[in-house]
């Protein structure tokens, strides 16, 4: 059964600082991997996904994520966050029957 | 833009009662979801349900839950007797297969 692991429950940046939120999974096939964000109030929302090719993906406003297939790990980056950006980021992988295992969620919270 | 629509945005119930949530999946969508987010906690998947029928359940799943699609459009979670620990958001999603899920924005179940 797939798994997915979050290191982070809450990280707390200003302005302009560089983010990074670690995603490792495991699965026994070939993965395909999602982040999701949560607004609040709001329903979760693609940021990106990955399903093959090159292992640097880019998404929605700004984020991208690297695929490390060595190390399990698909994390998640943006090099200068917004106040916007404050939600809650959810890193996903995609099992049987297009069933997607969520991790715990980190919250972002980004001071002005 | 499609979107997944979830009613009743907020249910309030007695425990013991029947609730049943609802969902308009985006109409060329053919595998549908729930899934459910227990406050603080992290998405769960619930079930997955594909040509007529649940293609996929988690432990959570138990008979007090049910599923069916009644009409060709509607998508609906059934819980027949609620229970304190069921409050929770439910979130139904829908896929075309290709992987990526949309999401509705959910349904808060508050069982007293």
């Amino acid at each position: 059964a797939q798994s997915v692991s979050q290191h982070n429950h809450h990280v707390i940046l200003s302005e302009a600082a560089s983010l990074e939120l670690g995603c490792n999974y495991s699965y026994g096939g070939t993965v395909n991997l999602f982040w999701y964000v949560q607004y609040p109030g709001q329903h979760l929302q693609l940021l990106l996904k990955y399903f093959s090719g090159d292992p640097l993906v880019k998404g929605i406003k700004g984020f991208e994520a690297e695929f490390i297939k060595s190390k399990f790990s698909f994390n998640l980056r943006k090099p200068s966050v917004q106040w916007s950006d404050t939600a809650e980021y959810f890193c996903a992988v995609e099992g049987s029957n297009y069933k997607l295992t969520f991790g715990k969620g980190t919250l972002l919270t980004v001071n002005p | 833009e499609p979107e997944v629509t979830q009613t009743p945005s907020h249910q309030v119930t007695q425990m013991g009662q029947e609730v049943i949530l609802r969902c308009v999946p985006i109409s060329n969508h053919l595998y549908f979801y729930w899934y459910r987010q227990i406050l603080g906690q992290k998405v769960e998947f619930l079930v997955s349900f594909y040509n007529n029928e649940i293609s996929e359940k988690s432990e959570i799943f138990d008979d007090q839950f049910s599923v069916e699609r009644p009409d060709g459009s509607n998508f609906t979670l059934k819980i027949r007797s609620t229970k304190l620990e069921d409050s929770a958001m439910y979130f139904c999603a829908s896929s075309s297969g290709v992987g990526e899920l949309f999401f509705g924005e959910g349904s808060r179940l508050t069982v007293l």
